[in-house]
């Protein structure tokens, strides 16, 4: 199997607080995963793309002081939102992806739904 | 650069008839295409992909897709639509020797009992 967990599933904070999403690969290790933000009704949007060991790749127009992503083993990426505000909120939706396979298929977390209020 | 496009915002279908989710690509060299499935506030679910071989790749809960390399399309398909196929689709593609996945939009698809 291929299992990505995502802890929380939702989460309440208030403004200016920070807050940490988990991003776990159960039962393979992932030397890359993946940090996604969803908007309703639209599609994905890559956020960064995290390797272990290594400083996070982050898409132009995230801005990586604010979305602080950790990669510290191979089975867990964390993806901090520091001062959070109420448009921080969002469906974050981490992915990981086995090496040892030629299609790079990316396995998906269930996501994780964080409200800023 | 590579992209995917999804140009139906929604396809509404009775239960069932046929299904078909549409999808064009543009990437570089060969592509890697995939088929995701996502419920109301869920993570994506993978359904199906093409790497190389037969272009008719058979998935996961009945549904199969086709690749058409002159066309650049990998459209999705089911045969007969289920009530619980109500989902967003989404179809993605990953040029050979890229890192990342691009997306398409997203479909709704809504299957009326």
């Amino acid at each position: 199997g291929a299992v990505v967990s995502q802890h929380p599933s939702w989460v309440i904070c208030k403004s200016g607080t920070s807050v940490k999403i988990e991003c776990r690969s159960l039962d393979f290790q992932a030397t890359t995963m993946f940090w996604y933000r969803q908007f309703p009704k639209q599609s994905l949007m890559l956020m960064a793309t995290s390797n272990e060991g290594s400083k996070a790749t982050y898409e132009q127009g995230v801005e990586k002081d604010k979305f602080l992503i950790n990669h510290a083993s191979l089975t867990l990426s964390t993806l901090t939102v520091t001062s959070a505000h109420p448009e921080d909120s969002s469906f974050y939706i981490c992915s990981a992806r086995k090496p040892s396979s030629s299609s790079y298929e990316q396995y998906f977390g269930p996501g994780t739904r964080l409200t800023v209020t | 650069a590579q992209s995917v496009a999804q140009p139906e915002d929604q396809v509404n279908v009775a239960e069932g008839n046929p299904l078909t989710v549409k999808c064009t690509y543009s990437v570089s060299g060969n592509p890697y295409l995939f088929w995701y499935v996502q419920y109301p506030n869920r993570g994506l679910q993978f359904l199906l992909k093409y790497i190389t071989g037969d272009n008719l790749v058979k998935g996961s809960y009945g549904f199969e897709a086709e690749f058409n390399k002159s066309q650049t399309s990998f459209h999705l398909k089911k045969p007969s639509a289920l009530v619980s196929d109500s989902a967003l689709y989404f179809c993605a593609v990953r040029g050979y020797g890229n890192n990342r996945l691009a997306f398409g939009k997203g479909n709704q698809v809504v299957v009326i009992p």
